[in-house]
């Protein structure tokens, strides 16, 4: 199975601030068949970023998501407070489609 | 408006059984293919399971493998999780999530539920 590790664990960050989180996988994923999801306690995860870099109905443009084959990244250019939360990627290339383990993005 | 509602969580036995069902609604269900995932407190989300639009195609998570059962009722727009054997470690909140693009399977999670909370203890 394609295992996929994010990093870092936390990010601690003021709103405003630019984040950068980091999605690398074991093997190369076909088609770039990655996604993020952004999940608040007690509430539905909720799709960002689809395709590696396709924003979902409704993301806002500071939202963004790029790269390909085992590395991936999700950009939130200016942090609003809306945006703290557990961010997670996922494959949907090859069975099983797998997440990484999380990143925690933190008021400083 | 999408929505995913599950339910059928609750207390179990370490050994025992448990169904969880997803009633779906607005949109036509027979379109799209579903997904259980779960998330063990404290822990990150773990895809488990997943059924293509027509019922055909299932596939399960390792740790899941031959206790977890995955099926629908398109005539009812229902999803269901049947599972048995349950561990401890099976502790979690269980989302419904619908995937988008063509009932396959082979694509993301645009529309999830709020869980339903099952926990194995004695």
């Amino acid at each position: 199975e394609i295992v996929l590790t994010q990093s870092p664990g936390t990010l601690s960050l003021s709103p405003g601030e630019r984040a950068t989180l980091s999605c690398r996988a074991s093997q190369s994923v076909p088609s770039n068949w990655l996604a993020w999801y952004q999940h608040k306690p007690g509430q539905a995860p909720r799709l960002l970023i689809y395709g590696a870099y396709n924003r979902a109905t409704g993301i806002p443009v500071r939202i963004s998501g790029s790269g390909s084959g085992t590395d991936f990244a999700l950009t939130i250019s200016r942090l609003e407070p809306e945006d703290f939360a557990v961010y997670y990627c996922q494959q949907y290339g090859r069975a099983p489609h797998t997440f990484g383990g999380g990143t925690k993005v933190e008021i400083k | 408006e999408v929505q995913l509602l599950e339910s059928g969580g609750g207390l179990v036995q370490p050994g025992g059984s448990l169904r969880l069902s997803c009633a779906a609604s607005g949109f036509t269900f027979t379109n799209y293919a579903l997904a259980w995932v779960r998330q063990a407190p404290g822990k990150g989300l773990e895809w488990v399971s997943l059924i293509d639009n027509s019922g055909a195609y299932t596939d399960y998570g390792d740790s899941v493998k031959g206790r977890f059962i995955i099926f629908r009722d398109n005539s009812k727009n229902t999803l269901s999780l049947q599972m048995d054997s349950l561990r401890a470690d099976d502790t979690a909140v269980y989302f419904c999530a619908r995937h988008g693009g063509n009932g396959a399977g082979w694509d993301y999670l645009d529309n999830w539920g709020q869980g339903t909370l099952v926990t194995v203890s004695s």
